[in-house]
């Protein structure tokens, strides 16, 4: 099956650790984008890849990086610059701009 | 700079009842617009979109929009609503002349709620 893979589900960081949020794809897409979902902020931008080797920072950068080695995966690492990082974080990916993304199902990032 | 506006927190409708979502955009070149619906702990799933064309555009699950350049709106409606239809809304757009890809922006999301 094609499709937009996130891993873990689930993720409970402690305080001062960083964290690796994974995402795979299988859709031979450019283009692939991570987001973070607040409740009632709707969906931010954090970083945005068109091709690999090559990625921009959206509106919310600080405090996570990424990287593009391979054209399948796009990993977020939310660092603990990151002062609040306890949110939905969404991994999509599309083939070009006047197309449509595809979302993975999400990871629940939880700081205890 | 882009942007996306998503006036209405919550949009309360009658199962059977017409419905509609509203959304405003700007962006500088011209907009390709798309919506989505998001289940509760789910990822965002694809209704429609505007690139080029026909100003009213239908998507899946019966849902249509229609693209308003002057008003710079693209409006998400269903002609009969149903209680299934209860999920939160988004708009998005992206720049057409950012290149071949770009910043996808979204709404601040819009919760949809059809009562039986």
């Amino acid at each position: 099956d094609g499709g937009i893979t996130q891993s873990p589900k689930y993720l409970f960081r402690k305080e001062g650790q960083n964290v690796t949020l994974s995402c795979e794809q299988n859709l031979n897409h450019d283009a692939m984008y991570w987001y973070r979902q607040d409740p009632g902020q709707g969906l931010r931008l954090i970083y945005y890849s068109q091709i690999v080797n090559d990625f921009q920072k959206g509106d919310i950068a600080e405090g996570y990086s990424v990287s593009r080695e391979k054209k399948e995966s796009f990993p977020l690492t939310v660092t603990s610059a990151q002062k609040n990082p306890t949110a939905f974080y969404l991994c999509a990916s599309s083939v070009g701009s006047g197309t449509e993304a595809f979302f993975g199902q999400g990871t629940r990032l939880t700081v205890v | 700079a882009q942007s996306v506006a998503q006036p209405e927190d919550q949009v309360n409708v009658a199962e059977g009842n017409p419905l509609t979502v509203k959304c405003t955009y700007s962006v500088s070149g011209n907009p390709y617009l798309f919506w989505y619906v998001q289940y509760p702990n789910r990822g965002l799933q694809f209704l429609l979109k505007y690139i080029t064309g026909d100003n009213l555009v239908k998507g899946s699950y019966g849902f249509e929009a229609e693209f308003n350049k002057s008003q710079t709106s693209f409006h998400l409606k269903k002609p009969s609503a149903l209680v299934s239809d209860s999920a939160l809304y988004f708009c998005a757009v992206r720049d057409g002349r950012s290149g071949n890809t770009g910043k996808l922006i979204f709404g601040q999301g819009t919760t949809l709620q059809v009562k039986p």
